[in-house]
């Protein structure tokens, strides 16, 4: 059974770093892209990044170019997603998910707020 | 703002065939296949439909999904009040890209 577990949220203050986790089991990781996507409260889904299969491709949406940084490491079955200069604005749910043409299954999701 | 569109609501009765629009652009649903995601109150979200109208393992067939040009669909038949959910459409952007999500439609079975 394929399982993500997020990891690593919390509270920091607006210009803090946080570093997430995403434990993966049930399949092998170095054979998937991953994604990070987050939920603001009451609002919508946004993709936020992806990565290849050995970790030298990456993708990011525009907002957050400069500031989080996607790695992985496939020995350890886990997904990352470092983010500096956090600002009010990347409050939200960051889920992890496998891609297959896109997001296909997801964590339950890590929330991470940003106010001082 | 979403880069896909999607109506923020729609609603039907049991047994009823609803239907949901997304509206992109050539660079994403006119190039790209689009996926569906359905999310229950307080869950992650669940593939529902991926490469326009395939369904994954475990989706029943009451969910399709079709594409045309620009535009893609979700359609529910015999619907349910377990359906009822947020709807949200996706599609690989190739000027931005990424993925792109639309905005959600909210799902009330009546």
């Amino acid at each position: 059974e394929v399982q993500l577990a997020e990891s690593g949220g919390g509270l920091v203050q607006p210009g803090g770093s946080l570093r997430l986790s995403c434990a993966a089991s049930g399949f092998t990781l170095s054979t998937y892209w991953m994604s990070w996507v987050r939920q603001a409260p009451g609002k919508g889904l946004e993709w936020v990044a992806n990565i290849n299969q050995d970790g030298s491709d990456k993708y990011y949406v525009n907002s957050v170019k400069g500031r989080f940084t996607i790695s992985r490491d496939n020995a350890k079955n886990s997904l990352y997603l470092q983010m500096n200069s956090l600002r009010a604005e990347d409050t939200a749910v960051y889920y992890c998910a496998r891609d297959f043409i896109g997001p296909e299954y997801w964590g339950q999701g890590t929330l991470v707020t940003v106010s001082s | 703002q979403s880069v896909l569109t999607q109506p923020p609501s729609a609603s039907g009765t049991p047994g009823q065939r609803v239907t949901m629009s997304c509206s992109g652009s050539r660079s994403n649903i006119g190039r790209q296949t689009v996926n569906w995601y359905q999310q229950l109150p307080g869950t992650a979200p669940k593939l529902l439909i991926y490469s326009n109208n395939e369904r994954p393992s475990g989706v029943p067939d009451r969910f399709s999904g079709s594409k045309s040009g620009t535009s893609a669909s979700l359609a529910i038949s015999g619907l349910q009040p377990e359906d009822e959910a947020d709807y949200y459409c996706a599609a690989w952007d190739d000027n931005l890209n990424g993925w792109v999500f639309g905005g959600g439609t909210k799902l009330t079975v009546l």
